[in-house]
């Protein structure tokens, strides 16, 4: 059995603040893991991956990801927010035996305030 | 390049309606999905397809079937439409190796059963 645990459904933040959203996983395989994010009234967008090698992965946009295999984690930060992250994000795992198959989080909403 | 197109994008019916949901993809792709999103519940895996000719149920399939004739198109329909059914639903497609991972998501399918 598999299981994502994002444990904030809100973060409210202001701007130029850090966040953190908590991912927490369970999966008797090896995974590979992903946050999205969701914008209002759009589609999911690819935030950053963790396939393989380095355990810290970093997006365009200054968001960033540490896989912590001993705690089955996968936090996200991002040290400065703008108005414009305000969306909803979530965390996702693909186990490697799955047909691609992704499990998401419940979501995490982030409103920033000036 | 169109990626995953989803057709309607909007959609109203009556309880006891059918319809069918069109996800197309231009990429490729093997694998096939579609998901449904609910608020506080993330999306979750109605069901999927790993090759043309194949599908296969997710966490969520009752009250609903798939085909897969072609490989660019993945159909999603509901014969008798209940309001437990309103969601939005995603369409993604995936190519998938050991060292690569690519997932296209379409931009959803509102849907409202009344």
């Amino acid at each position: 059995a598999q299981s994502v645990t994002q444990l904030d459904s809100q973060v409210p933040v202001f701007e130029e603040a850090p966040v953190e959203l908590r991912c927490n996983y369970s999966s008797s395989v090896s995974v590979y893991l992903f946050w999205y994010v969701q914008y209002p009234n759009q589609g999911l967008q690819l935030l950053l991956k963790y396939l393989s090698g380095s355990t810290l992965v970093e997006s365009i946009n200054g968001f960033e990801a540490e896989f912590n295999k001993s705690q089955t984690s996968f936090h996200l930060r991002k040290p400065s927010v703008h108005i414009s992250d305000t969306a909803e994000y979530f965390c996702a795992v693909l186990r490697t035996d799955s047909w691609g198959k992704l499990q998401f989080g419940a979501g995490t909403q982030v409103v920033v305030t000036p | 390049n169109a990626g995953v197109t989803q057709t309607p994008k909007f959609r109203v019916l009556k309880t006891g309606q059918s319809m069918t949901l069109l996800c197309a993809q231009d990429m490729n792709h093997e694998y096939m999905y579609w998901y449904r999103q609910d608020p506080g519940m993330g999306l979750r895996l109605i069901h999927y397809s790993v090759g043309e000719g194949t599908t296969a149920k997710g966490e969520v399939p009752d009250g609903y079937n798939v085909s897969r004739l072609k490989k660019q198109n993945f159909l999603l329909g509901l014969e008798s439409a209940a309001p437990s059914q309103t969601s939005v639903y995603f369409c993604a497609s995936s190519t998938y190796t050991e060292s690569t991972y690519g997932y296209t998501f379409g931009s959803g399918t509102r849907l409202t059963v009344v």
